[in-house]
């Protein structure tokens, strides 16, 4: 099975400045489509789930443009340009090209 | 657009089955993919199984496959996780995510997420 591996697990940032955080895959996630199947999502406090990229890069519909993702086959990472206080909460990787699926253990925004 | 509507939490005894619905409103179940999802207090988030209803296909993540399991009923428009021989560290919230067929990566709507608590 893929093991997915975050960091770091917790996070500091003032409002207005970025932040980064890096998820590590321990195969690749890359199909020989040429597209990485990698998704970021972030869980708001009391909240579900709501996912911000996905294959990679791709920002999904009504995610603002301050977040961005990039990496390669193994090695990702998401970042915030400016943050601002709605963006507390935990952000999880998660692999969706080989089964069984899998996420990371998160890192926490705050 | 579509919202899911998960069932209400639920407080089971160990040994126990437990059955958590999610249904499409506003939307056909055959639209979507469905994939479960599942996290322990304090804890990160768990895949559980994921499954194309129009096409008839489930997966269930190795480790819950002797004890989970998925249902469906198109007419309702409702899936179905099934859980037997609860044990206490199920204790979790159980969320349901929707993506278009065609793109079962594409996890964009959730439920609210369903309490069990076993004990």
């Amino acid at each position: 099975d893929i093991v997915m591996t975050q960091s770091p697990l917790s996070l500091a940032v003032i409002p207005g400045e970025p932040a980064s955080m890096s998820c590590t895959s321990s195969q690749s996630l890359l199909h020989s489509n040429g597209y990485t199947y990698f998704n970021w999502f972030l869980q708001k406090p009391g909240q579900s789930p709501q996912l911000l990229i996905y294959l990679g890069s791709y920002r999904a519909s009504g995610v603002p443009d301050r977040f961005s993702g990039s990496g390669s086959g193994t090695h990702f990472i998401l970042n915030i340009s400016r943050v601002e206080a709605e963006d507390v909460g935990i952000y999880s990787c998660m692999q969706v090209r080989h089964t069984p699926w899998a996420f990371g253990q998160g890192t926490k925004l705050e | 657009q579509v919202q899911l509507l998960q069932s209400e939490s639920a407080v089971k005894k160990p040994g126990s089955s437990l059955k958590v619905s999610c249904q499409t409103s506003g939307d056909s179940l055959t639209n979507y993919a469905i994939t479960w999802v599942r996290q322990a207090p304090g804890q990160g988030l768990v895949w559980l199984t994921g499954s194309i209803p129009a096409l008839g296909t489930t997966t269930v993540a190795p480790k819950f496959r002797d004890r989970f399991s998925i249902s469906m009923d198109a007419a309702a428009n409702t899936a179905y996780l099934e859980v037997h021989s609860l044990q206490s560290d199920d204790t979790a919230i159980y969320f349901c995510a929707g993506a278009p067929v065609t793109a079962d990566y594409y996890m964009d709507v959730w439920g609210k997420g369903t309490t069990v608590t076993v004990s």
